[in-house]
């Protein structure tokens, strides 16, 4: 019973590195999230995918690329790493037809120099 | 403009006590409120949910309580327990257009003291 899976669970990059984080989940979700974590500052919204084939920006989506590969899959890509981008990012999904709980990955602690 | 707002940063409560966690909302289109409890290296697990047309919900030790004239929410662990001790986050929500849009508060750090 995975729930939502993110990999890898910490990574260090130097500025201007790319890299993708990767989620997935297998309870069937329409929806899809992207966050990141900032001390005091709560979760941020980055990139959201109501269904397949849609994603949108959040609050914070400088700096971002997402893609929503499958029902499953939704990635998020750093293009140009910069150390204001050090931050815990975390997946998250809900069915999406309503008001409902979402369930969170574990998180991606990343650390950019 | 922060529209959901925890302003205990943090909160320490003696074991067996009450444990309240306040949160306050500015947006009046949110009608669904939940709370999420985080341990450390761990994502947010949910805790707790309330529509906004209730005022109370119960679950076991936890309840949640909603004062939408006042746009305060609060949630009671009693009794509290050292496996308490954790993040809380709250969170408030509406669903518009195929999308629900999720706004957090910034958290109060729970400590239960044994």
């Amino acid at each position: 019973n995975a729930g939502v899976t993110q990999t890898p669970k910490f990574q260090v990059l130097k500025t201007g590195q790319s890299m993708t984080l990767q989620c997935a989940q297998d309870m069937n979700h329409n929806s899809m999230y992207w966050y990141r974590q900032d001390p005091g500052m709560g979760l941020r919204l980055i990139y959201y995918s109501a269904s397949e084939g849609t994603t949108d920006k959040g609050e914070v989506p400088n700096g971002y690329n997402v893609s929503r590969l499958n029902k499953r899959e939704f990635s998020l890509r750093l293009e140009s790493a910069a150390p204001s981008q050090t931050s815990v990012y975390f997946c998250a999904s809900s069915p999406g037809n309503s008001n409902q709980p979402q369930h969170f990955g574990d998180g991606t602690r990343l650390s950019i120099l | 403009d922060q529209q959901v707002k925890q302003n205990s940063p943090s909160l320490s409560v003696q074991e067996g006590r009450i444990s309240i966690l306040n949160c306050d909302y500015t947006n009046s289109m949110f009608d669904y409120f939940l709370w999420y409890k985080k341990y450390p290296a761990e994502g947010p697990t949910f805790l707790i949910s309330i529509s906004s047309i209730k005022d109370k919900n119960e679950d076991g030790r936890f309840t949640v309580f909603l004062n939408k004239s006042a746009k305060h929410l609060s949630l009671h662990i009693v009794p509290s327990q050292p496996g308490d001790s954790a993040v809380y986050f709250c969170a408030a929500s509406y669903y518009s257009g195929g999308y629900q849009k999720v706004t957090f508060g910034t958290g109060t750090k729970l400590q239960v003291i044994p």
